[in-house]
């Protein structure tokens, strides 16, 4: 079983629509999770970090964090062709320098 | 400010040549990770330093790859004797103490 697992899609939604990403994770210790971006041929960008049990909002992103259920999501609003990416869960298992275990991506696509 | 930066951006080498590539990290940044991304692989974790010091270099591959870090700044990952199977992207990231780690462009690697 891999540590971090996500779907690889490609997820296919309608412009305007909510795009929604699963991710879940092996590790009971993990301490926090993040959201990159990557558009083809680019490097990771940074949307959302979460620590805590709930919902973090920022603009149209929203990151959903279950630790009893082990698994974090990340909810895309109002759909835009420029979401057209792959989707990249990273987390932290609370090892020694942070480093961060990677899920394989969520590639997404925004048809208008 | 400047993010962080890698050189080269894309090298082609032949296989058992050693290669150089460096990582620039966001300026003020204490945390430094080399992690690669190939096709079929997903992104994976190679090393960590703080300062000068790599606490963590549980994910290199091989002996053939090595790093160091010189005046808390940059970074240089060498591989010696490259092979094919080393063909990938490779990418630098940085932090400031805490968690969130920001990516450079990345070097892609090609071993023919």
């Amino acid at each position: 079983q891999k540590e971090v697992e996500q779907n690889s899609g490609p997820l296919s939604v309608p412009e305007g629509a909510i795009a929604s990403l699963n991710c879940t994770y092996s590790d009971r210790g993990s301490q926090s999770f993040f959201w990159y971006r990557q558009y083809s041929g680019k490097s990771p960008e940074l949307i959302m970090f979460i620590y805590s049990n709930g919902d973090k909002e920022d603009g149209r992103f929203t990151a959903q964090l279950n630790k009893a259920s082990q698994y974090v999501s990340l909810l895309i609003r109002d759909s835009q062709p420029s979401d057209s990416a792959t989707y990249l869960c990273a987390v932290n298992v609370g090892a020694a320098g942070n480093k961060l275990t990677f899920g394989g991506g969520t590639r997404v696509l925004v048809k208008p | 400010g400047a993010g962080v930066s890698q050189s080269p951006s894309n090298k082609v080498t032949e296989k058992g040549k050693d290669v150089e590539l460096r990582c620039d990290p966001i300026s003020g940044h204490t945390a430094l990770y080399w992690y690669r991304q190939s096709l079929g692989q997903g992104l994976e974790f190679l090393i960590y330093f703080q300062g000068n010091s790599a606490p963590d270099k549980s994910g290199l591959p091989s002996d053939r790859f090595s790093a160091e870090r010189t005046g808390g700044s940059v970074s240089t990952l060498t591989i010696q004797r490259t092979q094919q199977e080393d063909s990938a992207v490779y990418l630098c990231a940085s932090s400031f103490g805490g968690e969130t780690q920001y990516f450079g462009p990345g070097t892609r690697l090609l071993v023919l």
